[in-house]
């Protein structure tokens, strides 16, 4: 089984629209959790960190269920600029240092 | 803004040759992490170097594959007598200090290709 699962989608939605991702992760010791974007050939760039109580950035809340055991993320009022590949991210030993990433969920805001 | 540099953007070996991939940390940051993503795949990290020290190697294949990050200059991620499969886009990712809570920043990579 994967450390990170998400769904690759794509999800193709209208501008304005609201649009949610989930991701699951198998390590229940995975400490933390992120969301990154990355475009096309490029680098990945941190969107937010995601935290026990759930956070909100803008446009962007992110969730946290331990329980479960996903995250997702909420994007509010679509843009265009916010076509990327959306990946989840857990950082899954204790004290390590290195993420596990997701494949990513592609989500493409047509006008 | 000085952000995590990585040389050469692209770069095009023959196989049998050897690949040298280059990653400058950002300011301040003295933990280096490459990674390697593979066509339509997700990240896959690879090690997790401090100066002069590999912490964790556990993602590097046991062969062919070598990275190092000296007191002075760059880390150095290094493919010897690259093969087809080693073709993929390799990011560097740096922290300023070690922690599980800690997000890293990517560099722009280097996509390698292998005729």
């Amino acid at each position: 089984r994967k450390e990170v699962e998400q769904d690759p989608g794509p999800f193709n939605v209208p501008e304005g629209a609201t649009v949610a991702f989930n991701c699951t992760y198998s390590n229940s010791a995975s400490q933390s959790f992120f969301w990154y974007r990355q475009d096309c050939r490029k680098e990945p760039k941190l969107l937010m960190s995601v935290y026990s109580s759930g956070n909100e950035d803008g446009r962007f809340t992110a969730q946290l269920n331990r329980a479960s055991q996903y995250i997702s993320l909420l994007i509010r009022d679509s843009k265009l600029s916010d076509s990327a590949t959306y990946l989840c991210v857990v950082n899954v030993r204790t004290g390590a240092n290195n993420l596990f990433f997701g494949t990513g969920t592609r989500l493409t805001v047509i006008p | 803004n000085a952000g995590v540099m990585q040389n050469p953007r692209h770069l095009v070996r023959r196989r049998g040759q050897e690949a040298r991939l280059r990653c400058s940390p950002m300011k301040g940051h003295s933990h280096v992490y490459w990674y390697r993503q593979l066509p339509e795949e997700g990240l896959k990290f690879m090690v997790y170097l401090q100066k002069e020290n590999i912490i964790d190697e556990s993602g590097m294949p046991k062969e062919r594959f070598s990275a190092e990050f000296p007191k002075e200059g760059p880390s150095i991620l290094r493919i010897q007598q690259v093969v087809r499969g080693d073709s993929a886009a390799y990011f560097c990712a740096s922290s300023p200090r070690q922690g599980g809570d800690q997000p890293q920043h990517f560099g722009d990579g280097t996509r390698l290709s292998i005729l």
